[in-house]
């Protein structure tokens, strides 16, 4: 399958600090990116879709103020934590497709905020 | 009600055993059915992908779909220890664009 790299795979933070975690579809064009957010022992949730040039669709109750989305390209997404705030910790984990095609994870990042 | 309902286990079985994971939706529109396998602190990596109604096997793995009970399944033969991993059911909506719906994941143990 298609390989999906996301960077960096661990990060601590300091509270109020920002955060940015990189998504990159390695040997495809990506016309989507999902990312999505994975508590302890919990499922993921979707947060946003991003469309390569366009704003991303935020799923209800994401801040997306707090929660910057950039598509630039077709190969890279980017997700900047504003703020960054302890309740933010969590596992945060990217998808990518090309229209019409499934999906491929990359293998997650883990952010703890202090 | 959740739109995927997925027991979370954990479910411990003894290497060798028929393993059979579950999931229920609520929205008949849904038409893509996944499952994935999570090892702890990695990224989901895709087992069976399967569109509508039906079966489809891949070695050890048989996914089924019964889209009159909203009911999904896979079925894992002849268990092994490094099966053991966080098992997620997923399924997407009418066109395939990789937004999917996540069920809560089934932890499964397959003990040596």
């Amino acid at each position: 399958g298609a390989v999906v790299s996301q960077h960096p795979s661990r990060v601590i933070c300091k509270s109020g600090t920002s955060v940015k975690i990189e998504c990159r579809s390695l040997d495809f064009q990506a016309t989507t990116m999902f990312w999505y957010r994975q508590f302890p022992k919990q499922s993921l949730m979707l947060m946003a879709t991003s469309n390569e040039g366009s704003k991303a669709t935020y799923e209800q109750g994401v801040e997306k103020d707090k929660f910057l989305i950039n598509h630039a390209s077709l190969t890279l997404s980017t997700l900047t934590v504003t703020s960054a705030h302890p309740e933010d910790s969590s596992f945060y984990i990217c998808s990518a497709s090309v229209q019409g095609e499934e999906a491929f994870f990359g293998q997650g990042t883990r952010l703890t905020v202090v | 009600q959740k739109e995927v309902e997925q027991d979370p286990g954990p479910l411990s079985v003894p290497e060798g055993a028929i393993v059979s994971l579950n999931c229920t939706y609520s929205n008949s529109a849904f038409q893509y059915f996944m499952w994935y396998r999570q090892y702890s602190r990695k990224g989901p990596e895709l087992l069976m992908y399967t569109y509508s109604s039906g079966n489809k096997e891949d070695g050890r793995f048989t996914a089924q779909v019964d889209k009159s009970s909203k009911y999904i399944s896979l079925f894992i033969r002849d268990s092994q220890p490094s099966d053991s991993a966080t098992y997620l059911c997923a399924i997407g909506g009418s066109s395939n664009t990789g937004k999917l719906i996540f069920g809560q994941g089934t932890t499964l143990q397959v003990k040596p």
